[in-house]
């Protein structure tokens, strides 16, 4: 069982190029979520889907983009990287979407990107 | 605005017991999790409260009292294996995750 996998694992990345992070998960679950982790700081909601076809805009949004093509894959793409960009991804999903009940989010391994 | 406390940092013995508090300020209240992550790795759930009082787990166990905004992660028997950061979230009024800086445990032996 695989659960989520993120890829790449780690990236190095000059300022202005363009980037995506993916992430597939082989739960079935409806709902999936990027977030960005910074020390000294909570995760923090970058976007999210709560069924395929649908993406909303979390707590940090400006700099990204996503898609939900299907209900397995939930890219974030980066335009234009800048340094405050320089970040641990987590991809994230869970059962229902919209928070009902218990809806346990699970986190992929997550994707260390530096932008210089 | 939304705010999730919890201690940058506890240090403990192993064998013994140790609390972890979580004090929180949130447009509503849907839920509350904690969960552990290790240095280098991604978090994994390790108990939700939604209606006040006390969730045991094992060695884990988690309070809730909604009228205070407070929680706290107690673990027990601790182990070398404990060592990692605790995260609380609350789930807000539109059943979105707030997530605290996280508190690091040091367990020394």
């Amino acid at each position: 069982i695989a659960g989520i996998t993120q890829a790449p694992t780690s990236q190095i990345l000059a300022a202005g190029r363009r980037m995506t992070l993916r992430c597939t998960q082989d739960m079935r679950h409806n709902a999936m979520y990027w977030y960005r982790q910074d020390l000294g700081l909570g995760l923090r909601l970058i976007h999210y889907s709560n069924t395929a076809g649908t993406t909303g805009k979390g707590e940090v949004p400006d700099g990204y983009s996503v898609s939900r093509a299907n209900t397995d894959d939930f890219p974030l793409t980066l335009a234009s990287a800048v340094p405050s960009q320089t970040s641990v991804y987590f991809c994230a999903s869970s059962d229902s979407g919209g928070g009902r009940g218990l809806d346990t989010q699970y986190f992929g391994p997550g994707t260390r990107l530096t932008v210089l | 605005g939304q705010n999730i406390d919890q201690p940058t940092e506890m240090t403990a013995t192993e064998g013994a017991i140790v609390q972890i508090n979580c004090t929180y300020q949130t447009s509503g209240f849907n839920g509350l999790f904690w969960y552990q992550q290790h240095a280098g790795e991604a978090p994994t759930f390790l108990s939700y409260n939604v209606l006040d009082g006390l969730e045991e787990k094992g060695r884990f166990s988690s309070f809730l009292s909604r009228s205070k905004g407070y929680s706290y992660l107690l673990l027990k028997e601790l182990q070398m294996k404990d060592s990692a950061s605790y995260l609380c979230a609350v789930r807000d009024q539109d059943y979105q995750l707030i997530w605290g800086a996280g508190t690091k445990l040091i367990i020394k032996p």
